[in-house]
C-alpha cells in the first residue's frame, strides 16, 4: 500500500529557531513530491520536487528530495509566528489522475 | 488557490439527511478533485472528475457517496443518508498540471 509518513507529528519552537520537517514515502510509482501549508483553511502550495538533490527555495523555506532514500525535508529558518500551521507532504503517483497520497501532517507552533 | 470556490463553508446535517457540497474550479481548469480530511488525519483522495466524466473514483466509499461535474455549473459531491462518521472537512481542488490548488473546504458536521 502506498504511504507517506511525516515526522514529527507536532513541534513547538520559539521565534528565530530553525526547524526541519521530515517526509518519507513508500509508493509503487513516484512522479513528484509536494509540500503544502495549511492554516485552518485551504492547503496552499509551497514546493513541488521531482529530482533528487536539487534544493528549492522560497524566502526562509527550502526543501530537498532524496529519491534513493525515499524522503524529503522542509526547512524553515528564522521562524516567525506566522509560520505556525500544519505542513503537509504529498506524493503524486504516476497515474495522471492527480491522486495525491498525503502524510498526516506536522503541526508547527512558533511561540513569540 | 483563492480561485477554487467551495460552498457552503459550513454545513450541518442530521443523521439520515442529504449533504450537497459544491465546487467551482479555477478559471480555465477542467479537472476537479475531491479530498476528505478527517479529524487528526491527512487528506484522503476521493474522486477525480473532468467535465461530464468520472476519471478515478477509487477513494469514494461504495455507498451513499456520489460526485458529478456537469458540462455547466459546479462540481457536486453528494452524500446521502449522512452518518456521524461523515463529519469531516471536504476539500475540492483543481489543477492545470501536477500542482493542485485547493479551495477553502466545506466543514460538514453531522448531528
Amino acid at each position: 500500500e502506498d504511504k507517506v509518513v511525516q515526522s514529527p507529528l507536532s513541534l513547538v519552537v520559539h521565534e528565530g529557531d530553525t526547524v526541519t520537517l521530515n517526509c518519507s514515502y513508500e509508493v509503487t510509482n513516484f512522479r513528484s513530491l509536494l509540500w503544502y501549508k495549511q492554516e485552518k483553511k485551504a492547503p496552499t502550495f509551497l514546493f513541488m520536487l521531482t529530482s533528487s538533490g536539487i534544493e528549492k527555495k522560497s524566502g526562509r523555506l527550502s526543501s530537498i528530495l532524496d529519491k534513493k532514500e525515499l524522503f524529503s525535508i522542509l526547512n524553515i529558518t528564522a521562524t516567525q509566528t506566522g509560520d505556525s500551521a500544519v505542513y503537509l507532504c504529498a506524493v503524486d503517483l504516476s497515474s495522471n489522475t492527480g491522486k495525491l497520497i498525503f502524510g498526516q501532517g506536522t503541526t508547527l507552533q512558533v511561540k513569540p | 488557490n483563492a480561485g477554487v470556490m467551495q460552498n457552503p463553508r459550513h454545513l450541518v446535517r442530521r443523521r439520515g439527511q442529504e449533504a450537497r457540497l459544491r465546487c467551482s474550479p479555477m478559471k480555465g481548469h477542467s479537472h476537479v478533485y475531491w479530498y476528505r480530511q478527517l479529524p487528526e488525519e491527512g487528506l484522503k483522495f476521493m474522486v477525480y472528475l473532468q467535465k461530464e466524466n468520472i476519471i478515478d473514483e477509487s477513494g469514494m466509499p461504495k455507498e451513499r457517496f456520489s460526485a458529478e461535474f456537469p458540462k455547466e455549473g459546479p462540481s457536486i459531491l453528494r452524500i446521502q443518508q449522512v452518518v456521524r462518521g461523515d463529519s469531516a472537512a471536504y476539500f475540492c481542488a483543481s489543477s492545470p498540471d501536477e500542482k493542485l490548488f485547493f479551495g477553502s473546504g466545506t466543514q460538514l458536521s453531522v448531528l
